[in-house]
This record gives structure tokens, sequence and C-alpha cells, in this order.
């Protein structure tokens, strides 16, 4: 039981190139999120699929696309990478409307 | 927007003392969750709370829900170096809301001296 898992963990870009970020979760949550962190912002929401087949903006969704391919994966696409993308992100699953959100262990994005 | 605003922003004490830390807002909420992170890992929940004025323990930890619903505590008694992290609080982003969007304040980072 691996919980939430990430991949990569470490990724650095050049403005304008695009990538995927993968995430998948064994614990058949309904609901899974993708989170950024940077430096004295917290963690704030990009968007989150309440399940299987929707999908929603959160906080800081510009820049950003996302796929619900399945119960367990949930993916974060940037088509053009931009300087202010450079952060730490984060994916995170529960239970639907659940309280308790299991995190991955993020991947670190920087674009040059 | 709702924010959440923690204090202190950082913390540096000895081993063995005592920790305090809060989480205020300018609008209500109705669930309170504190969460830390270690280095290099993602936030795992420590405590969650649901009614104004509950106080839970989860070991050394105990967090309370503030009457006003706007704003929560959280100390840690005996601290030992295995404390060191970030600490923060999150809240459901409409009250009364679903929780699936949360709000998540700027942390408190923790550092203990042995």
């Amino acid at each position: 039981n691996a919980g939430v898992t990430q991949t990569p963990k470490f990724q650095v870009l050049k403005t304008g190139q695009s990538m995927t970020l993968q995430c998948a979760q064994d614990m058949n949550h309904n609901s899974m999120y993708w989170y950024r962190q940077d430096p004295g912002m917290g963690l704030r929401l990009i968007y989150y699929s309440a399940s299987e087949g929707t999908t929603d903006k959160g906080e800081v969704p510009n820049g950003y696309n996302v796929s619900r391919l399945n119960k367990r994966e949930f993916s974060l696409r940037l088509e053009s990478a931009a300087p202010s993308q450079t952060s730490v992100y984060f994916c995170a699953s529960s239970e639907v409307a659940g309280v308790r959100k299991y995190f991955g262990p993020g991947t670190r994005l920087t674009v040059t | 927007g709702q924010q959440l605003n923690q204090s202190p922003q950082s913390m540096f004490i000895q081993e063995g003392e005592d920790v305090s830390m809060n989480c205020t807002s300018s609008s209500i909420f109705n669930t309170w969750l504190w969460y830390k992170q270690e280095p290099g890992e993602g936030p795992v929940l420590l405590i969650a709370l649901y009614k104004a004025g509950e106080l839970t323990s989860n070991g050394r930890l105990t967090a309370q829900f503030g009457i006003t619903r706007k704003d929560s505590f959280l100390n840690i008694s005996a601290s030992i170096p295995s404390d060191v992290g970030i600490y923060f609080c999150a809240g459901p982003a409409n009250y009364g809301g679903a929780t699936n969007k949360l709000i998540f304040g700027t942390g408190t980072l923790l550092a203990v001296q042995p």
C-alpha cells in the first residue's frame, strides 16, 4: 500500500517547454487534488477532481490543465512552462468531501 | 477572499519546551485542520476539529477550535527533535460547504535544538 505516489520527484524545464506531472493513489479514494507550495504562501489548490470523470478549478488554475485518467490517476499538465510556475507540486486524495487528505511526496519543478 | 494567518512564522526552541501556535481568519470556519510537513515530504494530518470550543489531543499535541470560529490553536508539550517541521492550519474554502477545497495557512516553522 504505497498511498499517493508522484512522478517525477524533480524536474527542470526551460520556459515554453511542456510536461505532465503524474499522480496515482491506491486507497480507492474518489477525490483527488493538485496543490502548489511556494515559500511564505502555504499550499494553494490548482485543480481538483471530486470523482472520476469530473474536474474543477481551484484557486490558481491559470497555466495548468488536468486529466482524471481513471479512479487511481490524476495528472497535471503545463502546456508552456513559465518561471512563475517554479514551485513544489503536491497531489492529494481523499474520500468524497473528506476532511483527511493524503498527500504525495511532491514534485520539485524549476522553470528557467 | 478567505485567508488564514498563522503565527509565529517560525520558532526555535530547546528540546523539552512547550510550543504554542495559532491560526486566525477574518471569516468563519466550520472545520479546522492541523497538518505537519517534514522536510522533503507532503503534509500529514495531525488533528481535525469540528465544533466551536472543541479541544482534541493527539499524543503530545493538543488543538482547540476557537469559540468565535475564526481561530484555532495548536500546542505541543515537551518538544522533541522529531517535532521539527512546518505546521499548517487549514479549513474548508466555503463555510458550510464540502471540504473538497481546503485553504492552508502560511505555516509555522518549528526547529528544536537537542
